[in-house]
């Protein structure tokens, strides 16, 4: 089945410990990108990667680091969380390097952050 | 600067009726836009895209309609029904610009 995943669905954690959301997709897909949805901001892209080794910033980069060392994975590392990273991420991957195709998008994890 | 938005954040609608979802963007050179469903606790499905040298595209009980001249796009869902409660966005891109805006979404309420 042809599918975005990202683990954990959910985290709590404290201000300051290091963590790794992972995202894999199964697709053979290009183009990643990771998100975040807060209340009536709607999703608001972190940062994106159009291929190995190729990732950029979105529009709320900062606070996160992403990487891209294989096609398949694309985490989300938050160095030194802080509780306005208290939030609901998305990863999302298509198809295309140039992104005008259908995304897919994983489960969701809910980070909190105290 | 930028801003994709809806009108409406919540529309109810009864079981079997057409609904209207709208969203408005301010930057005219976005070219490319997209529909999204969220279900509660599940991440944005695809509904369906339009590209901007198009008016209008249809899908399987769905249509997006675009107007370039005011910059708003609508998604209409024919016969709407109890499955269709979600949440919807729409989101813009622009050419060469990598990166996508989403509105903050509207809420579908399909009563029976």
């Amino acid at each position: 089945e042809a599918q975005v995943t990202q683990n954990p669905r959910y985290l709590i954690t404290v201000t300051g410990k290091k963590l790794t959301v992972t995202c894999s997709q199964n697709m053979n897909h290009e183009y990643m990108s990771w998100y975040r949805q807060d209340p009536g901001l709607g999703l608001r892209q972190i940062y994106y990667s159009m291929n190995v080794e190729v990732t950029d910033k979105g529009d709320v980069p900062e606070g996160y680091k992403v990487s891209r060392k294989e096609k398949r994975n694309f985490p989300l590392i938050l160095e030194s969380p802080s509780p306005n990273q208290t939030s609901l991420y998305f990863c999302a991957s298509s198809l295309s390097a140039d992104s005008r195709t259908e995304a897919f998008f994983g489960q969701g994890t809910r980070l909190t952050v105290v | 600067g930028e801003s994709v938005g809806l009108h409406l954040p919540t529309l109810s609608v009864q079981e079997g009726d057409n609904s209207i979802i709208n969203c408005a963007y301010s930057n005219s050179a976005s070219d490319y836009f997209i529909w999204y469903k969220q279900e509660s606790g599940k991440g944005p499905q695809f509904i369906i895209d339009i590209r901007s040298n198009m008016d209008k595209r249809q899908g399987q009980r769905v249509t997006v309609l675009l107007n370039k001249t005011v910059k708003h796009l609508s998604l209409q869902i024919a016969a709407t029904q109890p499955g269709d409660s979600a949440v919807y966005f729409c989101a813009e891109n622009r050419i060469n610009f990598n990166k996508f805006y989403f509105g903050s979404g509207t809420k579908l309420n399909v009563k029976p």
